[in-house]
C-alpha cells in the first residue's frame, strides 16, 4: 500500500487569506516533502523533512511555512500569497532521505485570487 | 542547468507496439533513477527504478535500461495500451548527501497511444 493523502483537493484563496495544506501517510516512512508543479513542468522540490527535522528549504519565501507534527503529517501554511503562486502542490513520502523511491500523493490545486 | 533530460517532448505509438522512452542525465553522481507516469491533475505516480548497479531493470510491461557510460536511460513500455497514454518523467538521484541527493526530474515526455 503507496498511499499519500492530501486535502484539500482544490483551494481557491485571496491573498490575504491564511490556509493550511494537509498531507498524511501509514506507511512508516520517515521522510516528507513537498513540492509544486505548474503546467507542463517538472515538479520542483519546496521542502524536504527527515526523522520530522527539517532537511532541507529550496530557498523557498516565507509566505510557505511547512510543519511536521509527526512521522505521518506534513502541513503546508499558507498567507499572503500571491496569483503566481498558484500551483499543483505535490506532497510525497519516502522510506529515508536521501535515495529511496518517493511516492506522491495526488496533489492539492491551489487558485490564490 | 538542466541535470536530467527528455529531449523528446511528445511521442506517438500505436497500441500493442513498443513505446520507448528515453532520459539523458549529466550528473556523474547520479547513481538511482526512477520513471514517473502523470495523469493530468493528478500526483506523478511510481513506475520502475534501476539502481546503477544494473544495467536492466524488468517490471510486467515496463522494462529500464541503464547505459551509465552513455549517460543514458530509456523506458520501454510493450504492448503499449491506451491507457499508458500520459506524461512520463525521468527522475535521478544520489544516494549520498549534498545536493545530488534530491530527486531530480526531466521535462516529462508526453505519450499518446492511439488505437
Amino acid at each position: 500500500d503507496t498511499e499519500v493523502t492530501q486535502t484539500p483537493k482544490h483551494l481557491v484563496m485571496g491573498m490575504t487569506n491564511k490556509k493550511s495544506l494537509k498531507c498524511e501517510q501509514h506507511m512508516g516512512h520517515r521522510a516528507m516533502y513537498w513540492y509544486k508543479q505548474k503546467a507542463k513542468k517538472p515538479p520542483e522540490l519546496m521542502f524536504v523533512y527527515s526523522y520530522e527535522k527539517l532537511s532541507i528549504n529550496e530557498s523557498v519565501p516565507s509566505r510557505f511555512s511547512p510543519e511536521c507534527p509527526n512521522s505521518s503529517l506534513l502541513n503546508l501554511h499558507l498567507h499572503a500569497l500571491q496569483p503566481e503562486d498558484s500551483a499543483l502542490y505535490l506532497c510525497a513520502s519516502s522510506l529515508v532521505w536521501p535515495g529511496n523511491t518517493i511516492y506522491f500523493g495526488e496533489g492539492s490545486w491551489l487558485t490564490v485570487v | 542547468d538542466q541535470q536530467v533530460k527528455q529531449n523528446s517532448p511528445s511521442l506517438s505509438v500505436q497500441e500493442g507496439r513498443i513505446s520507448i522512452l528515453n532520459c539523458d542525465y549529466t550528473n556523474s553522481m547520479f547513481d538511482y533513477f526512477l520513471w514517473y507516469k502523470k495523469y493530468p491533475a493528478e500526483g506523478p505516480t511510481f513506475l520502475i527504478s534501476i539502481s546503477s548497479i544494473k544495467d536492466k531493470n524488468e517490471d510486467g510491461r515496463f522494462t529500464v535500461f541503464l547505459n551509465k557510460s552513455a549517460k543514458h536511460l530509456s523506458l520501454h513500455i510493450v504492448p503499449s495500451q491506451p491507457g499508458d497514454s500520459a506524461v512520463y518523467f525521468c527522475a535521478a538521484s544520489a544516494r549520498g548527501t549534498g545536493t545530488a541527493s534530491k530527486l531530480t526530474f526531466g521535462t516529462g515526455t508526453r505519450l499518446q497511444v492511439t488505437l
